[in-house]
């Protein structure tokens, strides 16, 4: 059975930084691109970035390029997701989403996800 | 960046009715359309990808159709575990937009 378990998330100043991980299990996990998506409080879900399943190649949506950075260690089945800079728009539950294979931007099984709520 | 708009926005259904959903994108993105459950509280749950293809254990009264522009997700004798909201995803191209949802719910 996969599983996907988010950590890192909780209470952080507008300006600071998180590290959001996700501990993969039930799946060849080297085999698979991986994504991050978000849900603001009370929005739709919004994509955030994805990773290609050798690292080789990632992507970000525009409202976070340059201050998140994705990353994986394929050696412990674990995907990142490194955030600095916060604003208080990034507040919002933080999913990792398994991709299908040779499909980057199909994904699914969806971890728990870990809230990130950034405020003063 | 290609937009996603669905259709309703919020449905009100009984258990036993067939509903359908529709989503529009803003350009052709062939038949990579992923459709999403999400229930409060929960995981999201991919339910179709490729526009028709039933992701594995979801039960077959979940169907997907669809081409271009224009796609549907039907569920054909709601159940109760089906109130939820509905999302669409386009798979096409990054950034992979979401539909803005449609939220089921009981009559």
């Amino acid at each position: 059975e996969v599983q996907l378990l988010e950590s890192g998330g909780g209470l952080v100043q507008p300006g600071g930084s998180l590290r959001l991980s996700c501990a993969a299990s039930g799946f060849t996990f080297s085999s698979h691109p991986m994504n991050w998506v978000r849900q603001a409080p009370g929005k739709g879900l919004e994509w955030v970035s994805a990773i290609t399943d050798s690292d080789t190649n990632t992507y970000y949506a525009d409202s976070v390029k340059g201050r998140f950075t994705i990353s994986r260690d394929n050696s412990k089945n674990m995907l990142f997701l490194q955030m600095n800079n916060l604003r208080a728009e990034d507040t919002a539950v933080y999913y990792c989403a398994k991709a299908k294979e040779s499909q980057l931007l199909a994904f699914g099984p969806w971890g728990q996800g870990t809230l990130v709520t950034v405020s003063s | 960046d290609i937009q996603m708009t669905q259709s309703p926005s919020s449905l009100s259904a009984s258990v036993g009715d067939r509903v359908t959903i529709t989503c529009r994108a803003s350009q052709s993105i062939s038949n990579s359309l992923n459709w999403h459950q999400h229930r409060p509280g929960t995981a999201p749950k991919l339910l179709i990808y490729s526009a028709s293809i039933l992701e594995s254990g979801v039960p077959s009264r979940f169907s997907g159709s669809g081409s271009g522009t224009e796609f549907t997700l039907t569920i054909s004798g709601l159940q109760p575990e089906d109130f939820a909201t509905y999302y669409c995803q386009q798979g096409y191209s990054v950034p992979p937009g979401f539909g803005q949802g449609t939220k089921l719910e009981i009559k």
